[in-house]
């Protein structure tokens, strides 16, 4: 069975505290990792697409990487507008275009 | 201007009513998806529909039955109401580059 794991579930950090977010994917083939950005009370933000092993993409304080068997996203100095749930999704070379989402992360990053 | 745009916002509804909720892409995809996301935040899919094919996930009963007018709207129209459908739905669509943008959700509560 397809299956995406996210951890932890909950992260507290310090501001300034950089930390990372696991994602392991446990598919049949990988078209492409996806992170997402989730406020409450809004719809996921898209964040980042990964295709290959070894890809790696970043934006302002993210930078998500990917390998075989999972991706990583790594929170360089968070800031408290950093808190969020971080969405982690993957979508199937033979099953259309629909994304597998994990659970989620959320941050919450403190001053 | 907005991307992906949902309405109503809120629907509060008893249980055996038929309601309906509208989804508006001006991204020019070709294809749209309507997500639930749960009380624990787990979001899945539900529908996707690429022009004029509609994809259905087994899992979904068949009380939920998505429409589209035009490739730039795809409703989804919920019979006989129950109480374990009050979640979270949201709209998305996606184009060449399979990145799917969210709306911003509706929230259903069956009382």
């Amino acid at each position: 069975e397809d299956q995406v794991t996210q951890s932890p579930e909950a992260l507290r950090l310090q501001e300034g505290e950089s930390s990372s977010l696991n994602c392991s994917y446990t598919v049949s083939g990988l078209r492409g990792l996806f992170w997402y950005r989730q406020d409450p009370g809004k719809g996921p933000e898209f964040l980042f697409t990964l295709y290959s092993a070894g890809e790696e993409k970043e934006k302002e304080r993210l930078k998500a990487t990917l390998t075989k068997k999972e991706s990583f996203l790594h929170i360089t100095a968070p800031k408290p507008e950093d808190s969020a749930t971080y969405l982690c999704a993957v979508q199937l070379n033979q099953a259309g275009t629909a994304l597998i989402f994990g659970k989620g992360t959320t941050l919450s990053v403190s001053s | 201007d907005t991307a992906v745009s949902q309405t109503p916002k809120y629907l509060v509804t008893q249980m055996g009513n038929d309601k309906s909720i509208k989804c508006e892409q001006n991204l020019g995809h070709d294809t749209m998806y309507w997500y639930k996301q749960d009380s624990k935040k787990f979001l899945k899919i539900m529908f996707s529909y690429n022009n004029k094919e509609l994809i259905i996930n087994e899992t979904v009963p068949n009380r939920f039955s998505p429409k589209s007018p035009d490739k730039a709207h795809l409703n989804l129209h919920i019979n006989s109401l129950e109480l374990g459908d009050s979640a979270v739905y949201f709209c998305a669509s996606s184009g060449d580059t399979y990145e799917q943008y969210f709306g911003p959700g509706t929230r259903l509560t069956v009382t």
